[in-house]
């Protein structure tokens, strides 16, 4: 069965400084991948995914991601964060072997300090 | 404008009661979910459709019955109401297996 691992439930940077959330994965087929962003009381928006083109994926709002087969990892950065970007943040596999749902980490809420 | 909504946005309801959630989407997806988010669970998948009258189980399905007679709209029903199923609810559609979800604003749902 596939699944993801989030690593850290909270993670605080300072405005400007590097965004770096973690997200590893277990499939036992190649996988697609996804990041999402939740704002308070909103839906899910994604960000980036990856679907077995190029290894590193840029998305909106200077989030990228690299997915490395070897690590099982897609974690997400941002060279530079900004107030606006404090949300909760979700990595989620697509592998085809079961249910065609996503199966989702549980989120990183990312705090960003003045 | 194109989208997906859910509706109510918030119900309280009591144990044993039966509940409709709705969602609607205007993209014609042929894929559609239910999810449940819950503190230090993320998004868990309910029920989901990959047509019009084909619907099939995820990973916490028991208690909710869903249906997909036209391919826009995708309800969810919880038939008798229990405390663990108090959660907030997210609709989302996708064009085809493995592509990107769009989301609806979710259901906020309480049951006393």
């Amino acid at each position: 069965a596939q699944s993801v691992t989030q690593l850290g439930s909270h993670v605080s940077v300072s405005e400007g400084a590097l965004v770096l959330l973690r997200c590893n994965y277990s499939s036992s087929v190649p996988p697609y991948l996804f990041w999402y962003v939740q704002y308070p009381n909103q839906g899910l928006q994604l960000l980036l995914k990856y679907t077995s083109a190029a290894t590193l994926v840029k998305g909106i709002n200077d989030f990228e991601a690299e997915f490395k087969k070897s690590e099982t990892s897609f974690h997400l950065t941002k060279p530079s964060a900004h107030m606006s970007d404090a949300a909760e943040y979700f990595c989620a596999l697509y592998s085809g072997g079961g249910a065609d749902g996503l199966t989702f980490g549980k989120g990183t809420h990312l705090i960003i300090q003045p | 404008d194109a989208g997906i909504t859910q509706s109510p946005r918030y119900k309280i309801t009591e144990t044993g009661r039966q509940v409709t959630l709705m969602c609607h989407q205007t993209w014609s997806h042929s894929y559609m979910f239910w999810y449940r988010q819950d503190l230090g669970h993320g998004l868990r998948l309910i029920y989901y459709s990959a047509a019009a009258d084909i619907t099939d189980k995820g990973e916490v399905p028991d208690g909710y019955v869903v249906s997909r007679s036209k391919t826009e709209n995708f309800p969810l029903t919880l038939e008798s109401a229990t405390r663990s199923q108090t959660s907030v609810y997210f609709c989302a559609s996708g064009a085809n297996r493995g592509q990107p979800q769009h989301f609806g604003d979710g259901t906020r749902l309480s049951i006393l």
